[in-house]
């Protein structure tokens, strides 16, 4: 079965220090890989996704995440952090395997200290 | 072009009541998800529909729970004879035709239901 792992469920940062969320998954076939952001009282937002092209993937407001297959991870990072980046985020998992859902990890709240 | 629409965005039900939420997806998105966010935990899958049929349903609770995407009008999620468990934020998102696999699926604003 899909799963994903979020390690850490809160992770704090000071403004414009690295900020660096874990996501590991577990699927049976190539994943699609994606993270959302939720700010509080509102929808989730794709940040960027994997769908089998460059390992490397860049996303909005200056995000970027990794699939490491050897590792299945899709670790999320930012090299500085702004304020507004305070928010929790979600990393999913979707595959032919299991139809069309997203599996989503239960969620890291990232708080930046000013 | 405007985003998938959830209403209410509140809604507070008394035990024993009829719950009824909708969507109306994206202009031209023809898939429509339900997801479930349980206090201090994540989105889960409860069901996938297209207009008029149901896809997958296998997160969605056996008993007291249905949805619905008609051919005309917003998708419906009810919850019938709530109870205080079933308090959480419901997420639609909707994603255009084609392969929904890799598709970005839009999320709602959601709507916070609240059983007394």
């Amino acid at each position: 079965a899909q799963s994903v792992t979020q390690l850490g469920s809160h992770v704090s940062v000071s403004e414009g220090a690295l900020v660096l969320l874990r996501c590991n998954y577990s699927s049976s076939v190539p994943p699609y890989l994606f993270w959302y952001v939720q700010y509080p009282n509102q929808g989730l937002q794709l940040l960027l996704k994997y769908t089998s092209a460059a390992t490397l993937v860049k996303g909005i407001n200056g995000f970027e995440a990794e699939f490491k297959k050897s590792e299945t991870s899709f670790h999320l990072t930012k090299p500085s952090a702004h304020m507004s980046d305070a928010a929790e985020y979600f990393c999913a998992v979707s595959d032919l395997a299991y139809g069309n859902k997203l599996v989503f990890g239960a969620g890291t709240i990232l708080r930046v200290k000013s | 072009n405007a985003g998938v629409m959830q209403n209410p965005r509140h809604l507070v039900r008394r035990r024993g009541q009829e719950a009824r939420l909708r969507c109306s997806p994206m202009k031209g998105h023809s898939h429509v998800y339900w997801y479930r966010q349980l206090p201090e935990e994540g989105l889960k899958f409860m069901v996938y529909l297209q207009k008029e049929n149901i896809i997958d349903e296998s997160g969605m609770p056996k008993e007291r729970f249905s949805a619905e995407f008609p051919k005309e009008g917003p998708s419906i999620l009810r919850i019938q004879q709530v109870v205080r468990g079933d308090s959480a934020a419901y997420f639609c998102a909707s994603s255009p035709p084609g392969s929904p696999h890799y598709n970005e699926q839009f999320f709602g604003p959601g709507t916070r239901l609240t059983v007394l």
